[in-house]
């Protein structure tokens, strides 16, 4: 099946720094990505719809700013996190459809924890 | 707007025995329904998917899930647990077509009891 791989797995920061997340898909091209937030136990928030070539659309209450998203390649969308605090400690976990196939399915990264000090 | 809901929190059942989760979903037009495991500090995997077809459906790791179109659910289904089987539990449902957005339950957690 196809594989995306999100990198780094867990990243440490301290309060101010900025923390780049990749997203990318291995074997597959993906016209759409999508982030999510995940605190402990609870469901997947999502954050943003990724589009290659093209602004990323943003979910309500999400800053934009804070936030940055890149979706450069077919094969790759980046979150930054700027001017993180230890509020944005979280798993970011992002996903990718197929670009042509219909299956339906959404495939998903291994998840990134950041913890911000 | 699509969404999802599963009305347990937690579903503890004895290994062995048979395992159901439950969901239920709202969405306009034909729903793509998926279900997706997720173990600790991982991502999603991927269990079993309805898009068209046969309402019962048969996925990884000996799971399977029945679409109910007039009682609008999808639950997922195992004849018998196994303690590897705990984990949280996602049931998600999209509109069909496009790369539209899934719209993700709030999750199970499932622990088997040895």
């Amino acid at each position: 099946g196809a594989v995306v791989s999100q990198h780094p797995s867990r990243v440490i920061c301290k309060s101010g720094t900025s923390v780049k997340i990749e997203c990318r898909s291995l074997d597959f091209q993906a016209t759409t990505m999508f982030w999510y937030r995940q605190f402990p136990k609870q469901s997947l928030m999502l954050m943003a719809t990724s589009n290659e070539g093209s602004k990323a659309t943003y979910e309500q209450g999400v800053e934009k700013d804070k936030f940055l998203i890149n979706h450069a390649s077919l094969t790759l969308s980046t979150l930054t996190v700027t001017s993180a605090h230890p509020e944005d400690s979280s798993f970011y976990i992002c996903s990718a459809y197929q670009a042509g196939a219909n299956t339906g399915e959404l495939f998903f990264g291994e998840g990134s924890r950041l913890t911000v000090l | 707007a699509q969404s999802v809901a599963q009305p347990e929190d937690q579903v503890n059942v004895a290994e062995g025995n048979p395992l159901t989760v439950k969901c239920t979903y709202s969405v306009s037009g034909n729903p793509y329904l998926f279900w997706y495991v997720q173990y600790p500090n991982r991502g999603l995997q991927f269990l079993l998917k309805y898009i068209t077809g046969d309402n019962l459906v048969k996925g990884s790791y000996g799971f399977e899930a029945e679409f109910n179109k007039s009682q609008t659910s999808f639950h997922l289904k195992k004849p018998s647990a196994l303690v590897s089987d705990s984990a949280l539990y996602f049931c998600a449902v999209r509109r069909g077509g496009g790369n539209n957005r899934l719209a993700f339950g709030k999750g199970n957690q499932v622990v088997v009891i040895p």
